[in-house]
């Protein structure tokens, strides 16, 4: 696609249930990243793949968190039992290559578990 | 371990002022080091970034940056304020040594204001 797009842009949830978000790259991008960002704070990363491969999940914060791309593609980022310390903006990159390309933002997903 | 600190939370200049938006990193191997700018209701947009070339890098809009390794900084300049400037500001340092995919570390950010 033209850009990076998220969805869905806004999520309210209730403490205690999963919930699933969506991060569509820009289609000729091999990695994609994922990053979380509380209110007040800079992005933080969580994970990224390389095509369908993950070969760093060193910042999900608990197993609750997990995130997929199965064909290289399109990628979601489950959050199992929600807490309210989970609100925050979820934010979907994706680069050519590594180190020195630019990372490509989408516009985010605003999550708030009450 | 790198991070990223960006003096001021918020920096308010007048239309036509210098804005001056400040930037120190600490990283254990040379660094990259970029700036994002976010408007309200939009993804974070590549302003610059500096990949060990030149020290004085030019960005969009008008902005540049200064790479200082002597005093680990890369603050972000503009000449002349534009109220559209108005938006918070991220800088970010990235480790060269993860070439398949290089997590960005962000600064906490600065919202700039520009009153006319």
């Amino acid at each position: 696609g033209a850009g990076v797009s998220q969805s869905p842009r806004y999520k309210v949830t209730k403490r205690g249930q999963d919930v699933t978000l969506r991060c569509d790259p820009i289609s000729s991008h091999a990695t994609l990243y994922w990053y979380q960002q509380a209110l007040g704070q800079g992005p933080e990363f969580l994970t990224y793949f390389n095509y369908e491969a993950q070969p760093d999940k060193s910042g999900l914060p608990s197993d609750r968190f997990s995130a997929e791309r199965p064909e290289g593609s399109i990628s979601t980022l489950t959050i199992q039992r929600t807490e309210q310390r989970d609100s925050a903006m979820y934010r979907c990159a994706s680069s050519s290559t590594g180190s020195a390309d630019t990372q490509y933002f989408g516009p985010g997903t605003r999550l708030t578990v009450l | 371990a790198q991070s990223v600190t960006q003096l001021g939370s918020h920096v308010s200049v007048s239309e036509g002022a210098l804005v001056l938006l400040r930037c120190n990193y600490s990283s254990s191997v040379p660094p990259y080091l970029f700036w994002y700018v976010q408007y309200p209701n939009q993804g974070l947009q590549l302003l610059l970034k500096y990949t060990s070339a030149a020290t004085l890098v030019k960005g969009i809009n008008g902005f540049e940056a200064e790479f200082k390794k002597s005093e680990t900084s890369f603050h972000l300049t503009k000449p002349s304020a534009h109220m559209s400037d108005a938006a918070e500001y991220f800088c970010a340092v990235s480790d060269r040594v993860n070439q398949a995919g290089t997590a960005l570390i962000f600064g906490k950010g600065t919202t700039l204001s520009v009153s006319s």
